[in-house]
Parts: C-alpha cells; sequence; structure tokens
C-alpha cells in the first residue's frame, strides 16, 4: 500500500535555528497538507498546498513557516528561528482530491531545546 | 467556523467487550465528510471510518462502526469485540465537503485503554 514518508522521524534544535521537515507525498496525490501535533493536544491543521502554491493556511502558519515542492516528489515544511513551542509532532499528509484518500506519514518529532 | 467536540478524555473496556466514543460537531454546511482516527502510541494517524453527511446509511469497517445522527451533529463510534490491539488515542474530524483543500478539524481526541 502507498505510504506517505516523512524524515527525520525525530530532530533536535537549537533555539533559534532553522529546521527543514521532509516529506515525498504519495505519487499521485495532488494536494498536501502540513499538520501539527503538540504533545497531548490535539491534531492542528498549517497548511495546504496544491499546484505549487499554498491554497490555505492557519494562523498558526506565520512568517517563520514556508513550505516547498522543490523537485516534484519532496514536500517540504521549514520552521525559520524555532522557538520552544515549535516543539510537537508534525504530520504530513496528501490527498488525491477526491477525499476518499486521505493518508497521513508516520511523523516528525521536533524538539526545541 | 466548524468545531469538533469529544466529550470523553478516557475510555476503558475489556477484551472482547463493546465500547462507544462520542463526537459532536458544530457546522452550518450540509454537506461534508466525518472521520475517525486511530493514533497508537507510534504516533501515525490511521483512517479506522469515514462518513459522508449526503448518506443515511451508518458506515461500518468490520468490527468498526458509527452512529450518524446529522439532525443531533453527533458521530460516535462503536468498537465490537475490543482487541488489545484497539488500545490507542482516537479523533474524531470534520472536512467540509467540496473545494480543494479538504483540510481537517479535529477533536482532543479520547484515549482507549483495553483491558485483558
Amino acid at each position: 500500500e502507498p505510504e506517505v514518508t516523512q524524515t527525520p522521524s525525530h530532530q533536535v534544535t537549537q533555539m533559534g535555528q532553522e529546521v527543514i521537515l521532509r516529506c515525498v507525498p504519495i505519487s499521485n496525490h495532488l494536494y498536501f497538507y502540513w499538520y501539527r501535533q503538540i504533545l497531548g493536544q490535539k491534531v492542528e491543521f498549517l497548511v495546504s498546498f496544491y499546484n505549487n502554491e499554498i491554497s490555505e493556511k492557519s494562523e498558526i502558519f506565520d512568517d517563520q513557516f514556508s513550505v516547498e515542492r522543490p523537485d516534484g516528489s519532496n514536500f517540504t515544511l521549514k520552521i525559520r528561528s524555532t522557538k520552544l513551542e515549535d516543539s510537537a509532532m508534525y504530520f504530513c499528509a496528501s490527498s488525491s482530491g477526491s477525499q476518499r484518500a486521505y493518508t497521513f506519514g508516520s511523523g516528525t518529532r521536533l524538539t526545541v531545546v | 467556523a466548524q468545531t469538533v467536540t469529544q466529550s470523553q478524555p478516557e475510555m476503558s473496556v475489556q477484551e472482547a467487550e463493546t465500547v462507544t466514543l462520542s463526537c459532536t460537531y458544530d457546522t452550518s454546511e450540509s454537506d461534508y465528510y466525518l472521520f475517525w482516527y486511530k493514533q497508537p502510541p507510534s504516533r501515525q494517524m490511521i483512517l479506522v471510518i469515514r462518513q459522508e453527511a449526503y448518506k443515511q446509511q451508518n458506515a461500518t469497517e468490520n468490527r468498526f462502526s458509527v452512529n450518524f445522527q446529522k439532525a443531533a451533529k453527533s458521530f460516535s463510534l462503536k468498537i465490537s469485540d475490543s482487541q488489545l490491539g484497539d488500545a490507542a488515542m482516537y479523533f474524531c474530524a470534520y472536512m467540509n465537503y467540496g473545494g480543494s483543500q479538504g483540510n481537517l478539524i479535529f477533536g482532543k481526541g479520547t484515549k482507549l485503554s483495553v483491558k485483558p
């Protein structure tokens, strides 16, 4: 069964540093998403991406964040100048657009120290 | 804005028994999707079951079924013949129908424990 692959599975970074979280969506999917889950809390939508541009973003997704699909297969989330409160599980997901297939990756646990 | 509420932070069930997890939501839309996702300790989000709001028939997937009450905006998950592997966090989620975004709105989750 096709999978969404996220790397790394766990990343530790110093406060103020930049991190890039990587995702490889399912190959024939057209819509890509990033979600965040702070430990013990609900999963929150960050951003959706379609046709090489952001289609929607939440209030959380401020100028600190950016997304990119640099090579047609990878989908990245960049967090600039990380803060302690950015520590969370970050999930990538992709969808064919039919809303019958919305697949999550295994997540990247980001720890900011 | 749409909201999803799960009023049971924790639930417990005996192995082989049946348990029902509650979910209510608020929306002014008439067409939408509802989902239950399972998050085991591995933290991966796994789709358990989905329901289209325009369908009156309740969705079922093996031991998992839902009770969808559109007028009451209620979407509960029933797990029959509970197994140890069912122990996980369960999230109820809502998605507007149509459009290109398909963003999910999650509830806070219910932690299900299964006792042997």
